[in-house]
């Protein structure tokens, strides 16, 4: 089946940094979504990109679906950014389930 | 986006006991529904695949007689972990996709301890 692969998997910013978050996936994907889990384990939708750019206030989205992979921007951190950011692929001839990925740990530090 | 409502958010329970954990889609409907657990400091994995109308679909090493799954109507999918023990305490979370099977929309998850 589909491997779902992120990067790094813990990240250290001071706040007011930027930081890219890199999701590779090894086969072609019918959806790509990002996630950000927060502290109570609920998982908040940040984008649902199959392909292209998105941007969304300090967050922005890449994916390259002809190179199976993904990028999310975070700039100018703040702490409440803290927390565990998941990519996910789907696959429609797998039953729509998703395949996460191991996640991005991210302290933004004061 | 769509909502997706889980209840309880937290359970506390006896081992030997069964817990059943709802999953509701509110605004819309879900022919499918899908239940993932997880372990502290790890990832989502899926359990099973939650039919409207049809059995469920479990995943490769998830036990069907434990892990108990009705998907009662077009808006209600639930999960019963039976005659529970405390390897089965975990963050138990479903989802349901939106229109057109595309976009996943969560539930809030389920801290379950059996003690």
């Amino acid at each position: 089946g589909i491997q779902v692969e992120q990067s790094p998997p813990d990240l250290i910013l001071q706040e007011g940094a930027n930081s890219t978050l890199r999701c590779n996936f090894s086969d072609s994907v019918n959806n790509l979504q990002w996630f950000h889990q927060n502290p109570w384990g609920q998982l908040i939708n940040l984008f649902y990109i199959p392909s292209g750019t998105k941007q969304n206030g300090r967050l922005s989205a890449t994916t390259v679906a002809t190179e199976r992979y993904s990028l999310l921007y975070i700039s100018s951190s703040q702490t409440t950014d803290s927390g565990v950011y998941f990519c996910a692929a789907l696959i429609y001839n797998q039953g729509g389930k998703l395949i996460f990925g191991q996640g991005t740990e991210l302290s933004v530090k004061p | 986006g769509a909502v997706v409502s889980q209840h309880p958010s937290r359970v506390i329970c006896k081992s030997g006991t069964s817990v059943k954990i709802e999953c509701r889609s509110l605004d819309f409907q879900a022919t499918t529904m899908f239940w993932y657990r997880q372990f502290p400091k790890q990832s989502l994995m899926l359990m099973a695949t939650s039919n409207e109308g049809s059995k469920a679909t479990y995943e490769q090493g998830v036990e069907k007689d434990k892990f108990l799954i009705n998907h009662a109507s077009l808006t209600l999918s639930t999960l019963t972990v039976t005659s529970a023990h405390p390897e089965d305490s975990s963050f138990y979370i479903c989802s349901a996709p939106g229109l057109w099977n595309t976009e996943a929309f969560f539930g809030q998850g389920t801290r379950l301890t059996v003690v």
